[in-house]
């Protein structure tokens, strides 16, 4: 079945307790991206990658890392997590990222999101 | 930039009647357009899209969006809607130029029995 994977799905931690959440995907996408989802905000996205190796800052990149070693995974690192990070996170990945091609429209699937509540 | 406007934060419908969320978009161009619905718990799922071509794109579910170029507009429609629709709806907009989508703000839709 084709899916995104996100782990875990509720985390509660503390602030500057370094922490992943993980993206894994098995239908050999090229384009993978991070969102947070707050209230009255929509999403927003925090970092795209449009293959592997190659990684880029979306919207609200501040306080967050990711590294794209993989085709199929997609990690969000939170170095020192801090209160305004309490969100549900969303992983999404696509065929491709090309943004001018037809290819780089195609609509993005989904994980079922991390609730990350940072005290 | 592009931009993304759903004006109505929460929809109420009675269970059976017809549905319209709206969603207005900004941009010179004309932007690549999609709907998603998102269920309590789960991730955003595709209703439907828009790239070029016939104005009035049919999707999963049941729905269907009319996209108007006049207007700047990707309404989204439903004849009949079902209990199971409850749910936040998200519009998107990708164009040709960007990597990256913007998603409008969602709308909630509060099924009564």
């Amino acid at each position: 079945e084709a899916q995104v994977t996100q782990n875990p799905r509720y985390l509660i931690t503390v602030t500057g307790k370094k922490l992943t959440v993980t993206c894994s995907q098995n239908m050999n996408h090229e384009y993978m991206s991070w969102y947070r989802q707050d209230p009255g905000l929509g999403l927003r996205q925090i970092y795209y990658s449009m293959n592997v190796e190659v990684t880029d800052k979306g919207d609200v990149p501040e306080g967050y890392k990711v590294s794209r070693k993989e085709k199929r995974n997609f990690p969000l690192i939170l170095e020192s997590p801090s209160p305004n990070q309490t969100s549900l996170y969303f992983c999404a990945s696509s065929l491709s990222g090309d943004r001018g091609g037809i290819l780089g429209n195609q609509p993005q699937h989904f994980g079922d999101g991390t609730r990350l509540s940072i005290l | 930039a592009q931009s993304v406007t759903q004006p109505d934060i929460h929809i109420t419908v009675s269970e059976g009647a017809s549905l319209e969320l709206r969603c207005n978009y900004s941009y010179g161009a004309t932007p690549y357009l999609f709907w998603y619905v998102q269920s309590p718990g789960q991730g955003l799922q595709l209703l439907l899209k828009y790239f070029s071509g016939d104005t009035l794109v049919q999707g999963i579910k049941g729905f269907e969006a009319e996209f108007k170029r006049s207007q700047s507009s990707f309404n989204l429609r439903k004849p009949s809607v079902h209990w199971s629709d409850a749910a936040e709806y998200f519009c998107a907009v990708k164009t040709g130029g960007s990597y990256i989508p913007t998603f409008g703000r969602g709308t909630s839709l509060i099924v009564h029995p």
